[in-house]
């Protein structure tokens, strides 16, 4: 039974530049939440995705968008790419209703701007 | 959503408890304390939950006072592999978003 899986595990680009995130969730498992942790810091929500829609969203401009397919996986989405969007990020996945103790989170990707 | 405070660092070694406690001074009464322990470049991994009292597993134990304004998760007997950062969270549960801290980093010395 495969966990959370990322794709890619790493990546560089350059600011303004726009980046594709992949995630496919825990088997089983419906709703889909992505995080974004600076060096040193915890992760912070940026949102989550359940039905293929957008459920809840963090603090985060609308740089940052989101998809969620029939399947479950999801996608985030960053343009405009600035300096400071450099960070490991992170995807987690639950089966609605379960409680925070039931999200999964995958190994991540680093993504690195310059 | 309750704010947790805890210590940045802690050190021990190996074969000792390590206790690391947080506060959580505005906690709500449907709230519950959970514990998630992560390691450098992986994602958060879940190690204990607990509403009241003590909650012991496989990996940890976490003991709630009655008042519930702070816990202490508590690894017994402690060894390399457990040098990692420790997040204590307190959320209602059902499909909120998870609000991490800073949490606390662990060394663990030979």
């Amino acid at each position: 039974d495969a966990g959370v899986t990322q794709s890619p595990t790493h990546l560089i680009k350059t600011r303004g530049q726009q980046v594709t995130l992949r995630c496919s969730p825990k088997s089983g498992h419906d709703t889909v939440s992505w995080y974004q942790q600076a060096l040193g810091q915890g992760p912070q929500f940026i949102f989550q995705y359940y039905e293929e829609e957008e459920r809840q969203r963090g603090n985060f401009p609308d740089r940052f968008s989101g998809h969620q397919f029939p399947n479950y996986s999801s996608e985030l989405n960053v343009n405009a790419l600035l300096l400071g969007d450099s960070a490991l990020y992170l995807c987690a996945s639950s089966l609605a209703g379960s409680g925070i103790y039931e999200q999964y989170f995958g190994p991540g990707t680093r993504l690195t701007v310059t | 959503l309750a704010k947790t405070t805890q210590p940045i660092s802690m050190d021990s070694y190996e074969g000792q408890e390590v206790n690391i406690t947080c506060s959580h001074n505005n906690i709500a009464t449907n709230d519950y304390i959970t514990w998630y322990q992560q390691f450098p470049s992986q994602g958060p991994r879940f190690i204990i939950q607990g509403y009241k009292t003590k909650v012991t597993n496989e990996v940890a134990s976490l003991f709630i006072p009655a008042d519930r304004k702070s816990s202490t998760l508590s690894l017994p007997r402690v060894s390399l592999s457990d040098t990692a950062v420790y997040y204590c969270l307190v959320d209602q549960g059902g499909d909120d978003k998870i609000i991490f801290g800073k949490g606390t980093r662990l060394h663990i010395l030979p």
